[in-house]
């Protein structure tokens, strides 16, 4: 069974720009979460897709967003992107639904360099 | 609100050592779930363990083990005879269940960095 796949591996974006990152999870897997992991901060979670919905949200600006396609493969997207957004993207998928939580299943990551 | 320490930032241990890192967390919530990852240097989080709020029975697999105590709300991880692969960083997250509806998001600590030297 392939694992979650995350493309691109890495990035290097300017100041001012836009960037969009693919997630194509676990086959079966409905739900996607989105993590930003700096040396700074550490892991923080950006959102969580379920069934093309967003269910969760952490706290971050607008400026992040996200999108989950019929087959479950989620997109996210940062606009006019920052510095500060340099990071490591993570992108998790877990068979979580109702009442049900699972145990969620990483890529390995893009990474987003800024200059 | 909740909140995950890990109040060890780095570790330094000899090959065979075991090694406990220490998981404390907060939460106003009865129902919740608690997992440990690790994360080598290829960046990619391993799921390691889950555990349930409900379910205190510690656990035990190969030379890893959990010991989960909700009086002093921890988890913690223990390494037995550890190895040079385990070097890696450890993460323990998170999540509360809330409705059966909510999302699915993980908190997590600020991971402790292993080294295990030969």
């Amino acid at each position: 069974k392939a694992g979650v796949t995350q493309t691109p591996r890495y990035l290097i974006k300017t100041r001012g720009q836009q960037v969009t990152l693919s997630c194509s999870p676990i086959s079966g897997h409905r739900s996607v979460s989105w993590y930003q992991q700096t040396p700074g901060q550490g892991l923080q979670f950006l959102f969580e897709y379920f069934s093309e919905t967003q269910r969760n949200k952490g706290n971050f600006p607008g400026r992040f967003s996200g999108r989950q396609f019929s087959n479950s493969r989620s997109e996210m997207n940062v606009s006019t992107l920052e510095l500060g957004d340099s990071a490591l993207y993570l992108c998790a998928s877990s068979a979580s639904g109702r009442g049900l939580k699972t145990e969620a299943f990483f890529g390995q990551g893009t990474r987003l360099t800024v200059v | 609100a909740q909140k995950v320490t890990q109040a060890q930032t780095e570790i330094s241990v000899v090959e065979k050592e075991d090694v406990t890192l220490d998981c404390v967390y907060e939460t106003r919530d009865t129902t919740y779930y608690l997992f440990w990852y690790k994360q080598p240097p290829s960046g990619e989080l391993v799921f390691l363990i889950r555990r349930n709020s409900f379910d205190e029975q510690n656990e035990i697999s190969g030379r890893y083990s959990w010991n989960f105590q909700k009086s002093t709300s921890s988890f913690n991880f223990t390494i037995t005879a550890s190895q040079v692969v385990d070097s890696a960083v450890y993460f323990c997250a998170l999540s509360e269940a809330r409705n059966s509806n909510s999302g699915y998001a993980l908190n997590f600590g600020k991971g402790t960095s292993l080294l295990v030297t030969p």
